[in-house]
This record gives C-alpha cells, sequence and structure tokens, in this order.
C-alpha cells in the first residue's frame, strides 16, 4: 500500500531555517514525483512545486520560487521541503502527495500534513 | 485570487443535487487539461473524488460525478447526505504558469 508520512509540527522563529520531510512506502520512491501543498490558516490549497525523485529535477510556482527548496533522497525515500529564512507568513499546513496512476496528474496519495508555525 | 474560479460556498438540503463550477481559462482548462475534484475534511489530507474530469476512484459513491467543457467544469454531488459537507477543490494544470493549480475551494453545507 502506497503511504506518505510526514514529519511533526513545528513551532519557529521568524528568521529561523527549517526542513520537513515527507517519507514514501509501499512503492518505488523514484517512479512518481512528489508534490508539496501549502494550506494557510482558512484558506484553500496553493501548488507549492515538485520533484522529481529519480532525477531530482524541480519545478515551482512561481509564488514560491526561491523562498522554497524542494529536495529528495532516493535511499531513503525521503522528500523535502526547506525554508532558509522563515516568515510569520509561512505559518501553514504543508501536505506532500503523489501521483501514482500513470499519465495522470492528479494527487492520489496524500501525506497526513505537517503543521508549521512561525512566530516571535 | 486563485487561477481557478469556484464558488466559495453552496448548500443543500439531504437528498438534493448540488453542483459546484470551477472556471480557468485558455492556459488551463480551455487548453484542454484535465480536471481533478478533491474533498477536504478539517485536519485530515484531501482525498481524490473524481479524476481526468469525470473518472471516480475506487470507493468514491457514485453520487459524485464530474463533467468538463471548454474552459470550465463542475463537480455534482446528488442525494445530499450530511457526511458530504467538507470544502472541495478542483485542479489542473496551466500552461504559463507551468505547473499545476487548485481552485480556491467551495465549502458545502448540508442544509
Amino acid at each position: 500500500e502506497v503511504q506518505l508520512v510526514q514529519s511533526g509540527a513545528e513551532v519557529k522563529k521568524p528568521g529561523e531555517s527549517l526542513r520537513i520531510s515527507c517519507k514514501g512506502s509501499g512503492y518505488t520512491f523514484t517512479s512518481y514525483w512528489i508534490t508539496w501543498v501549502r494550506q494557510m490558516p482558512g484558506k484553500g490549497l496553493e501548488w507549492i512545486g515538485r520533484i522529481d525523485p529519480s532525477d531530482s529535477y524541480t519545478n515551482y510556482s512561481p509564488s514560491f520560487q526561491g523562498h522554497v527548496t524542494i529536495s529528495a533522497d532516493e535511499s531513503i525515500s525521503t522528500a523535502y521541503l526547506q525554508w532558509s529564512s522563515l516568515k510569520a507568513s509561512d505559518t501553514a499546513m504543508y501536505f506532500c502527495a503523489t501521483h501514482t496512476l500513470v499519465g495522470v496528474s492528479s494527487f492520489d496519495y496524500w501525506g497526513q500534513g505537517t503543521l508549521i508555525t512561525v512566530s516571535s | 485570487q486563485s487561477v481557478l474560479t469556484q464558488p466559495p460556498s453552496v448548500s443543500g438540503a439531504p437528498g438534493q443535487r448540488v453542483t459546484i463550477s470551477c472556471t480557468g481559462s485558455s492556459s488551463n482548462i480551455g487548453a484542454g487539461y484535465d480536471v481533478h475534484w478533491y474533498q477536504h475534511l478539517p485536519q485530515t489530507a484531501p482525498k481524490l473524488l473524481i479524476y481526468t474530469n469525470n473518472v471516480r476512484p475506487s470507493g468514491v459513491p457514485d453520487r459524485f460525478s464530474g463533467s468538463k467543457s471548454g474552459t470550465s467544469a463542475s463537480l455534482a454531488i446528488t442525494g445530499l447526505q450530511a457526511e458530504d459537507e467538507a470544502d472541495y477543490y478542483c485542479q489542473s494544470y496551466d500552461s504559463s504558469l507551468s505547473g499545476s493549480v487548485f481552485g480556491g475551494g467551495t465549502k458545502v453545507t448540508v442544509l
């Protein structure tokens, strides 16, 4: 069974760095892209970007380009989303997801979400 | 402001039919890219409800159906049930952004 398990909630201060993780299991990790999605408090879903774990190719939403970095370590079947300098506006729930349906761009498996709180 | 436009809310009595629209443009839905729909309950991960415009994954009740025409798509829920109360999002690909895009979400309330 395909599963994505994310790291736990974090409370950080503005300016701090952070890396959250998403570990895949039940499938060949390099077979499917991993996508990251943000949900700010009381708001909708936003596509952040994605990574191809087979070659670490990434592409980002223009809204997030330059502010976050997506990476992956295929040896431990884990993808990451990281910030070098957090802002209060980064406070949100972050989900990872993947799409295993061939030729389909929908996200059929999701992680449980990681809540990030940035506050001084 | 989301690239895909959805109504903020819709409501209906149990047993009724409700529809949720998702309006895009020539760089996403109108360009022929598929539309997918998700159901999202608070404190849970979104659940894929419809993919490739009108296909239900295994386990999704046939009360849920999707359609697409031109630059828009729709999700219909027939025989509305209390458990359908949730947020619903459409998703597609946008060629000008070179990535996926979501609608702003629609809250379904069962009266």
